[in-house]
């Protein structure tokens, strides 16, 4: 069964330094990998996605992440985060166009 | 353009009343429908999902069911709510007539149960 696992569950960063947050997965076959973003109170925004090809996918508001299939990783990174970077992080996979799974997420908190 | 409504945008309810949620799609036919529910520090879990009018699959037993009486019309519902029922509940949509590329969320409905 394919699984989500998110490394941390809050992280807080520094205003305009850089962020990395960690995803891993567990899926014997080829998966969809996705990263949503929360803000308080309102429902899922898609960041980015991996479906195929390369393995660096740039996304919204200047956040890029990396497939990297042999340690099953898509990590998250911003090089310099904003104040309205501030919400939950959600890591999902997908073997299938029927279901998505989600990881717990991980709450960025960026300080002043 | 392609839409998602969800309703109400909270809702406090006693222990032990009824629970309808609704969540409709616009601009799109056929879509793949989804309830998840969301609760402090348990990431979002998956309750129900619909490829077609009246198809409901139940990812996990509880107080909950659901129904697509229309195309683009999926209902969460409960006859009696427990504490337990309370969270964070999001719709999501999507349109298998497209690549996949990922689901469309609604902005949810904050339950409160008391």
């Amino acid at each position: 069964a394919q699984s989500v696992t998110q490394l941390d569950s809050q992280v807080p960063v520094f205003e305009e330094a850089p962020v990395e947050l960690r995803c891993n997965y567990s899926s014997s076959v080829s998966v969809y990998l996705f990263w949503y973003v929360q803000y308080p109170n309102q429902g899922l925004q898609l960041l980015l996605k991996y479906l195929s090809g390369s393995t660096l996918v740039k996304g919204i508001n200047g956040f890029e992440a990396e497939f990297n299939k042999s340690q099953t990783s898509f990590h998250l990174r911003k090089p310099s985060v904003h104040i309205s970077d501030t919400a939950e992080y959600f890591c999902a996979v997908s073997l299938s166009d029927d279901k998505i799974i989600f990881g717990k997420g991980t709450r960025l908190h960026i300080l002043p | 353009s392609q839409t998602i409504h969800q309703w109400p945008a909270t809702l406090v309810q006693p222990v032990g009343s009824p629970l309808s949620l609704e969540c409709t799609v616009e601009g799109t036919s056929n879509p793949n429908l989804y309830w998840y529910r969301q609760a402090a520090g348990r990431g979002l879990q998956l309750l129900f999902y619909s490829v077609g009018i009246g198809q409901i699959s139940s990812e996990v037993p509880q107080n909950l069911s659901a129904s697509r009486p229309q195309d683009r019309q999926f209902i969460l519902s409960s006859k009696k709510l427990l504490l337990s029922d309370s969270g964070f509940y999001l719709c999501a949509w999507w349109d298998r007539g497209q690549r996949f590329y990922g689901y469309t969320f609604g902005s949810g409905t904050r339950l409160t149960v008391v």
